[in-house]
């Protein structure tokens, strides 16, 4: 079974353009959760997503936005980037129930110059 | 709101020997998941153990295993006989039980093991 699979894996992009990542959750999952990971931050939720449905929401501008699609891939979005953006992207899926593990993939490297 | 404390940002540990990993969780609910996850340079995360709260008995995996301690909100996590491929970042992680949150892990800082052939 293929694992958690997100695209591109790096990227470099300038001040103030946008960027979409792309997030194939494991087959079955409905699941999909967005993670940002910086070396000041640590881990942080950014949010979830249930059957095309935002089901959940960490602390981050409106900048930040992402949308399900109905086989459960998911992107997400991050317009008018800041050099502060810059961070390990990371999507995880998991099956319904809050007692269900959550796998995670290898992540999008973004760098904002 | 939740959080979750690794107060140890570093350890290093001599191959085949023991080393425990600290946690500290702050939480009001009563019905919750703990896990610890790894994550080596490759950086992809890798789920090392889960315990549910309402279960008392301690979980293993393996060379992994947990000291749950509820009423001190405490999860550690113990290495027996340490492998140099245990040597990565180290996080442990809450999640409540509440329907609708169970996106939602909340994250500590992580410690960051060594292990010395």
């Amino acid at each position: 079974k293929a694992g958690v699979t997100q695209t591109p894996r790096y990227l470099i992009k300038t001040r103030g353009q946008q960027v979409t990542l792309s997030c194939s959750p494991i087959s079955g999952h409905r699941s999909v959760s967005w993670y940002q990971q910086t070396p000041g931050q640590g881990l942080q939720f950014l949010f979830e997503y249930f059957s095309e449905t935002q089901r959940n929401k960490g602390n981050f501008p409106g900048r930040f936005s992402g949308r399900q699609f109905s086989n459960s891939r998911s992107e997400m979005n991050v317009s008018t980037l800041e050099l502060g953006d810059s961070a390990l992207y990371l999507c995880a899926s998991s099956v319904q129930g809050s007692g269900n593990t959550i796998y995670f993939g290898e992540g999008s490297w973004l760098t904002v110059v | 709101a939740q959080t979750v404390t690794q107060s140890q940002p570093e350890m290093s540990v001599q191959e085949a020997e023991t080393v425990t990993l600290s946690c500290t969780y702050d939480t009001s609910e009563s019905d919750y998941y703990l896990f610890w996850y790894k994550q080596p340079p490759s950086r992809q995360m890798i789920l090392v153990i889960r315990q549910e709260a309402y279960k008392q008995q301690n979980a293993t995996e393996n060379r992994f295993s947990v000291n749950f301690q509820k009423a001190a909100k405490s999860f550690s996590l113990k290495i027996s006989d340490s492998q140099l491929g245990d040597a990565a970042m180290y996080f442990c992680a809450y999640r409540s039980a509440i329907s609708g949150s169970q996106g939602n892990l909340i994250f500590g800082k992580g410690t960051k093991l060594s292990v010395k052939p």
